[in-house]
């Protein structure tokens, strides 16, 4: 059973360009989780989705970042226009199809830099 | 702000010694994990404890929980230099679907 997958691994970018980061969650989860990690801090939760719902984007700034779950693929996160502050390591997390409370299964991380 | 924080920041120790951290939060929860993560790596699940658990083991870890104080603790014992990583607790609220992680302990452990 393979685990959360990631891609890219890294991926670099010059301001103003927009970032697609991916993530195909484990096999019969439906929760996807997406956080940003920057140097030396924890993770900051930014988006919880379901298979096409976004359930609480609290954690994402309003502007320019954007995460669709479609029925069909894998889970991306979307910054347009890009800003050297964007520069940070992007966790997607899985779990099973229950309510809250399990724990989460995470992918390597994309690492964004922002040129 | 974060809801947990881990203290200390960052930990020395010899192998062969027990690591201790320890976790604050803020709010009610319905449980808390530990994770760890290696240099440039995504995280790993060590232990989920439950609001109404107290302790819990498994294997060279040991967790507990006081929801009065609003505190955990991560004890590994036997330390060995593998156990070199950040360790995070992360908060789940019920009636949420958010984990609220917190700072990060960096621990070391030299050869």
């Amino acid at each position: 059973n393979a685990g959360v997958m990631q891609n890219p691994r890294h991926l670099v970018r010059r301001r103003g360009q927009e970032a697609r980061l991916r993530c195909s969650p484990m096999k019969g989860h439906s929760h996807v989780y997406w956080y940003r990690q920057l140097p030396e801090e924890g993770l900051k939760f930014m988006v919880y989705l379901q298979k096409e719902n976004i359930i609480d984007e609290s954690g994402m700034p309003k502007e320019r970042f954007s995460a669709e779950f479609p029925k069909e693929g894998p889970s991306i996160l979307r910054i347009q226009q890009v800003v050297r502050g964007d520069s940070a390591a992007y966790f997607c997390a899985s779990s099973p199809p229950t309510k809250g409370g399990y724990e989460q299964y995470f992918g390597p991380g994309t690492r964004l830099t922002v040129t | 702000s974060q809801q947990g924080e881990e203290d200390p920041q960052a930990l020395s120790i010899q192998e062969g010694e027990n690591a201790t951290m320890n976790c604050s939060y803020k709010t009610s929860i319905n449980n808390l994990q530990w994770y760890r993560q290696n240099s440039g790596r995504g995280l790993v699940h060590l232990i989920l404890i439950r609001s109404n658990e107290r302790e819990k083991h498994s294997g060279r870890l040991r967790v507990t929980l006081d929801t009065s104080k609003k505190s955990s603790s991560l004890l590994i014992t036997a330390s060995r230099a593998a156990d070199t990583a950040s360790y995070f607790c992360a908060t789940h609220t019920s009636g949420t679907y958010k984990y609220i992680f917190g700072t990060g302990t960096r621990l070391k452990v030299l050869a």
